[in-house]
Order: C-alpha cells, then structure tokens, then sequence
C-alpha cells in the first residue's frame, strides 16, 4: 500500500511568487481532493475530482488558485501570486467511489505546508 | 460547514478506554458517521464509520444511537501514541467538511 504522496512536504516562497504542489493519490482511486488546513483549524475543503473531472469548488478557492487532474491520475494545485494568507498546510486524499458503494474513507497524505514571507 | 458538535477536548488515562462523543442531530437519512484522527504534522488517518449499525474495527469501535442523533467513538485501551485530534464526520457521497475536532490527550 503506497498511499497517497505529496510533494514538496514543505515549501517556503516569497508573497507573490506562483507554487505549484503535486499529489500522487492511491493508483485505483478514482476521486481526488485538496483541503487546506490552518493552526488550530480542522482541514477546509477546496475542490474534489472524479477521474479528471473537476466536480466541485469551495468558495475558498479564489480566482488565484487552479487544481488540474489531467489525466484522472496525478493532481496539481497552484497558486499565483501568493500572499501570506496562503500559509497553510494543503492536504490532499483520494478515494475509490462506484456506482454500488459511494461512501468509502477518504485517503489523506501527509500534506505540503507553506510558509509564504 | 461541520454538522456536528463535538467537545474540544478531553483527557484519558493509559490503558483506560476513550470514549469521544459527537452530536450530530441534523443527520439525514443517507449519511454516514465517519472518525478520523490526526497526529501532529501528518495528515488525516480514517479511524472507523457508519450508517446506522455499531461497528467494531481494529482501532475502535462506533457506537450510533438509535435516533442516529449522536454517536460515541471508543477506543477500548487508550496508548500514549492514541493522543490526537479525533473529528466526527456525517457525511454523504463522500462529501467530507471537518470542524474543529476534539483534542485527545492520553496521560501515563
């Protein structure tokens, strides 16, 4: 059992530069999705995919972060022009959901955590 | 938006049994009772769910009311390594919003 792979595992940027973090999520797994986490807070949702498809957004996702799944496998989520209220612990989880059983755990790996200065 | 109510935090004895509870009295029908826990710097770890049934796993077991309003997360022999932030989910289609959770502490 592989699990699901974040990487970096940490990312240290300047307010304004644009990151990009990567999630490999377990290979059959057909949904993926991104939360974000702040001290003290429980995950927030951000956005989940269905095979590559982009099913849903929170409003938290502002115009300057983009989630791609491109190919139903791997997922990248970047953000422009970061600002410090970016820092952040960004998680990322993957599941299998079929016709006959929609409701299985979400996978979670152990996150990108960003400190924007 | 969390649907559930769950302290914020509570203490436990070694070897003692944990019980965290959660209310979620806004529950329908479809929708599961998921835990979760995290460990300091690592991601969600799934613990245990269900619908309506009590369930028993390797880690704990569930324990759903019959109105489904509330449900008690045990685990039976608390370790130190079991110190985390247990959350209680309801959710359904795999729609999961976490709330604040409740801090566990084992103490030897």
């Amino acid at each position: 059992d592989t699990g699901v792979s974040q990487n970096p595992r940490h990312k240290i940027t300047k307010r304004g530069q644009n990151v990009t973090f990567r999630c490999d999520p377990i290979s059959e797994h057909n949904r993926l999705y991104w939360y974000r986490q702040t001290l003290g807070q429980g995950p927030e949702f951000l956005t989940y995919f269905q095979n590559e498809a982009q099913l849903e957004k929170s409003r938290l996702l502002s115009d300057r972060f983009s989630a791609e799944r491109p190919k139903g496998s791997f997922s990248t989520l970047e953000i422009q022009r970061t600002e410090q209220g970016d820092s952040a612990m960004y998680l990322c989880a993957s599941s299998l959901v079929t016709g006959f059983q929609y409701n299985s755990p979400l996978h979670f790996g152990n996150g990108t955590r960003l400190t924007v200065t | 938006d969390a649907k559930t109510t769950q302290p914020p935090s509570m203490d436990c004895a070694e070897g003692r049994a944990a019980n965290l509870p959660c209310n979620h009295s806004t529950i329908s029908g479809n929708e599961y009772v998921y835990w979760y826990r995290q460990i300091h710097s690592q991601g969600p770890q799934y613990i245990i769910h269900g619908l309506k049934n009590n369930e028993t796993n390797e880690m704990a077991s569930l324990i759903i009311t019959e109105d489904r309003k509330s449900s008690t997360l045990i685990l039976p022999h608390a370790t130190l390594r079991d110190t985390a932030v247990y959350y209680c989910i309801v959710s359904y289609n795999n729609d999961m919003r976490f709330g604040a959770g409740t801090r566990l502490t084992v103490k030897p």
